[in-house]
């Protein structure tokens, strides 16, 4: 079936860094995408979301861009810090059929070292 | 509560016994979702309710799984007959309504020995 996936597995990065986290998905129905972290132990915890009729949607330190052209998605992350080290999901949805679950990709796993 | 609540944070069962796990969402959330995340691995959608409509059951991975939603709030995973490649943790999420951002529990692991 469809799913959301995501281009690497690991990224490593220096504290300070910016740092930029892909994301490809299949459905062109999805018109609602979110970004969760999830922490060793914890449940997921959101990020920052983007509907499709936008293209860049910015947040403290976040910014996703989305292009529907090619099915991308990343999340862009300023100023890299140590407590930013986590597993990064992307997730998708078809906002306008309230019946539709979040599709989860597999994740990407950001370690930041001082 | 102010957020998901999920009970029991760790369930250890023997093989072949049945488990219930449950879900307590945040309070007028009509969404409702199951998910399933082995080791280092991403979330396995299992099942999702929206309102009074019938619900997504497309990711139930076998017909020992099964899953209810009592007054459109608290919801109860049972799996029957438990194997070991059932250990996980099985993570609910609620929201205002589907589209919208969905809020994690913390999770239950699931050992299966």
């Amino acid at each position: 079936g469809e799913s959301v996936g995501l281009h690497l597995p690991t990224l490593s990065v220096q504290e300070g860094d910016n740092s930029i986290i892909n994301c490809a998905y299949s459905n062109s129905a999805s018109d609602y995408f979110i970004w969760y972290k999830q922490e060793s132990g914890k449940g997921p915890q959101f990020i920052i979301d983007i509907r499709s009729n936008m293209d860049k949607r910015q947040g403290q330190r976040v910014t996703v861009l989305l292009n529907k052209t090619v099915k991308h998605l990343s999340l862009q992350i300023a100023a890299t810090q140590p407590g930013d080290s986590a597993v990064y999901f992307c997730a998708e949805n078809m906002a306008n059929q309230a019946g539709t679950a979040l599709i989860f990709g597999k994740g990407t796993t950001l370690s930041v070292s001082s | 509560g102010a957020g998901v609540s999920q009970s029991p944070s760790n369930k250890v069962t023997e093989k072949g016994k049945d488990v219930e796990l449950r879900c307590d969402p945040i309070s007028g959330h009509t969404a409702l979702y199951w998910y399933r995340q082995s080791l280092g691995q991403g979330l396995e959608f299992l099942i999702y309710f929206q309102g009074n409509s019938a619900p997504d059951k497309s990711g139930l991975p076998s017909d020992r799984f099964s899953a209810e939603r009592t007054g459109g709030s608290v919801s109860t995973l049972t799996i029957q007959r438990t194997q070991q490649e059932d250990s996980a943790v099985y993570l609910c999420a609620s929201s205002s309504r589907g589209g919208t951002e969905a809020f994690f529990g913390q999770g239950t692991r699931l050992t299966v020995v």
